[in-house]
């Protein structure tokens, strides 16, 4: 079992839509939690991190559930530039180590 | 501020050819990271530096790859000899490893990456 996993997608979804991608972890001792987004053939650049009491930025919503080991990305009011990888990013603390686990990404294409 | 420099951006060689590539980390950053992206993956780490110690490398296949970070800056990472499965999107990034409070700052800044195509 992977220790960050993401829904398959691809999701493809009209302009002003709704999206909400899901994303479980593996590790209880993960600490900290990020979404990334990466364009075709660019690197990942981080989107938002994800805290305890969830957190919102702008058109974006980022949940935490540790208790169930889960983080969702919520995307309102979908817009053409929305098209990308999202990938859902888990810290690790566990005995000194500290590394930034990705899982393998959702696709999102926002269609006119 | 210059983000993070990785070179070259592609390389074509053929199987069993050494390769290397090289990554200038933002300054000042004392984390560094490669990461191998597979089409359709998300990142795979391979080698995490914290300055010039590597503290994490157990995923690097140590029988062909190695890397080096002197003086906790510049980074290398090489294959030799590369196989027709090492053919990928090699990543590095670096970041601040600091603490605000009780939340870890580990926001990674990725180069562009290099292309790699064995053949």
């Amino acid at each position: 079992r992977k220790e960050v996993e993401q829904d398959p997608g691809p999701f493809n979804v009209p302009e002003g839509a709704t999206v909400a991608f899901n994303c479980t972890y593996s590790n209880s001792a993960s600490q900290s939690f990020f979404w990334y987004r990466q364009d075709c053939r660019k690197e990942p650049k981080l989107l938002m991190s994800v805290y305890s009491s969830g957190n919102e930025d702008g058109r974006f919503t980022a949940q935490l559930n540790r208790a169930s080991q889960y983080i969702s990305l919520l995307i309102r009011d979908s817009k053409l530039s929305d098209s990308a990888t999202y990938l859902c990013v888990v810290n690790f603390l566990d005995t000194g180590r500290r590394a930034l686990t990705f899982g393998s990404g959702t696709r999102l294409q926002v269609q006119p | 501020e210059a983000g993070v420099v990785q070179s070259p951006r592609y390389k074509i060689i053929e199987k069993k050819q050494p390769v290397a590539f090289w990554c200038n980390p933002i300054s000042g950053h004392n984390t560094l990271y490669w990461y191998l992206q597979n089409l359709g993956q998300g990142p795979e780490l391979l080698i995490r530096y914290e300055n010039e110690e590597a503290v994490d490398d157990s995923q690097l296949p140590k029988d062909r790859f190695s890397a080096e970070r002197l003086k906790g800056v510049d980074s290398t990472l090489k294959i030799q000899p590369a196989e027709l499965g090492d053919s990928a999107v090699y990543l590095c990034a670096s970041s601040l490893s600091s603490y605000s409070g009780t939340l870890p700052n580990t926001e990674a800044f990725f180069g562009q990456g290099t292309r790699l195509t064995v053949v």
